[in-house]
């Protein structure tokens, strides 16, 4: 799986758009891009995943650049229940273990 | 929604104790793991499932057994409970990757504390 580099923390104010980035310069073509979010003391959450195309659904949406060595994941109104670690992988769909990065701890304040 | 089910959120046992920790996932996923994540260390494989009775090691199988006796079930079992096993257990399942998707789906987690 292709290395993941996101920032170790970040704030945003609630209600506003949280904007997450990660850096995946050396991901194939195969490879797809996955986010995860771990709330303190929980199992890890699944956000969402994409390989080209921009992807939404209820929880985000990921934008991935067009070269895909970027992407980041857009909370459009983060509540204060969306603090929590995020955690951006890039991996190939076979089956095998999720490696988790050090993910961006992201502070959602009043 | 894909749910998974953990036994128990929070565990104390004795050292030298034979420990049972069940996962249920009720989205007929063929693919079911155990994890553990301690600081600093992240999540660590401890064993898979692709199938039925099938089990194959993962990282860090030492100290640990599974158990999959029914397809929703996975069992993970510590034949004898050491201080260094005190952690936070998570269970994963996942479609097979042959349908070209492999979100794995956690639950909540067990922490043990082995005394």
């Amino acid at each position: 799986d292709a290395k993941t580099t996101q920032p170790p923390s970040m704030d945003c104010a609630e209600g506003r758009a949280a904007n997450l980035p990660c850096n995946h310069s050396t991901i194939s073509g195969n490879e797809y891009v996955y986010w995860y979010r771990q709330i303190h003391s929980q199992g890890p959450q699944y956000i969402i995943h994409g390989l080209k195309n921009n992807e939404t659904n209820e929880m985000a949406s990921l934008i991935i650049t067009e070269d895909r060595k970027s992407s980041t994941l857009i909370l459009p109104h983060a509540t204060l229940r969306d603090t929590a670690v995020y955690y951006c992988i890039a991996r190939y769909n076979q089956g095998g273990k999720l490696i988790f990065g050090q993910g961006t701890e992201l502070s959602v304040k009043p | 929604d894909v749910k998974v089910t953990q036994s128990s959120r929070y565990l104390v046992k004795r050292t030298g104790e034979k420990v049972f920790l069940e996962c249920v996932q009720d989205m007929d996923h063929e693919n079911m793991f155990w994890y553990r994540q301690d600081p600093g260390l992240g999540l660590r494989l401890i064993y898979f499932s692709y199938d039925v009775k099938m089990k194959e090691k993962g990282d860090i199988p030492e100290g640990y057994s599974v158990s999959r006796e029914k397809k929703e079930r996975f069992s993970l079992i510590l034949e004898s409970a050491s201080t260094n096993q005190t952690s936070m257990y998570l269970c994963a399942s996942s479609l097979a990757s042959i349908l070209r998707t492999d979100t794995q789906y956690f639950g909540p987690g067990t922490r043990l504390t082995v005394l």
